[in-house]
């Protein structure tokens, strides 16, 4: 059964500081790794991952792929309140079914 | 395109009734899915649809639970009889294809069972 985990479950900072996000995984046939932030209503797409050792950034934050470790990382520098949110984990398989992991609830206080 | 478009938004029931919540997808999306979603267990995949096939209902609960995807642009996920641990939201997202990035998520049905 594929397996999605993350880590910490949650996390409390304050504005201007930089947390990382974990995400491991086992998965048979594995096609890509998806992040996702969730506010109050449906998860938004932020990064899709394919290739290990390649980052991806979007503004404040990055991440980057180990597949052959079978996790990923989640970096935003500089956060700030608009920050606060739920972040998802999630990894598609190559039949397209997609596992998400239980999320990280990041709260980010003035 | 308007994005994935669910229907109700709330549904407050009574245990034992029959609950139907519906789900259009994006157009020209091949892939859809059904997710349920609670603090107790997170995004949980109940079943996904491949051109209107369902590939896999390994995540449906129990037999109360049932899923149709009649034509490319309407998808019903119906519950029969409901009880109160199905209240959660459930999702319904599309996506172009395997490989292709992103689900696209609607804004969810929340049920809640009384």
């Amino acid at each position: 059964e594929d397996k999605v985990v993350q880590s910490p479950l949650s996390l409390v900072v304050h504005e201007g500081d930089t947390v990382t996000l974990n995400c491991s995984y086992e998965v048979t046939n594995f096609r890509s790794l998806l992040w996702y932030k969730q506010e109050k209503k449906a998860p938004t797409f932020l990064f899709m991952l394919t290739s290990s050792g390649i980052e991806k950034k979007s503004g404040r934050l990055s991440s980057i792929l180990d597949k052959k470790e079978l996790f990923s990382i989640l970096n935003i520098t500089a956060t700030q309140t608009g920050d606060s949110a739920v972040y998802l984990c999630a990894v598609e398989a190559n039949a397209g079914k997609s596992t998400f992991g239980d999320g990280t609830t990041l709260t980010v206080k003035p | 395109d308007a994005g994935v478009i669910q229907s109700p938004r709330h549904e407050v029931t009574e245990m034992g009734q029959e609950v139907t919540l519906r789900c259009k997808p994006i157009s020209g999306h091949d892939y859809l899915f059904w997710y349920r979603q609670t603090m107790m267990r997170g995004l949980e995949l109940l079943i996904y649809f491949n051109n209107n096939v369902p590939i896999d209902d390994s995540g449906m609960p129990e037999d109360r639970f049932s899923a149709k995807m009649p034509n490319a642009s309407f998808s019903t996920l119906k519950i029969q009889p409901s009880e109160p641990r199905d209240s959660a939201v459930y999702f319904c997202a599309s996506s172009p294809g395997v490989g292709a990035g992103e689900l696209f998520f609607g804004e969810g049905s929340r049920l809640t069972v009384l």
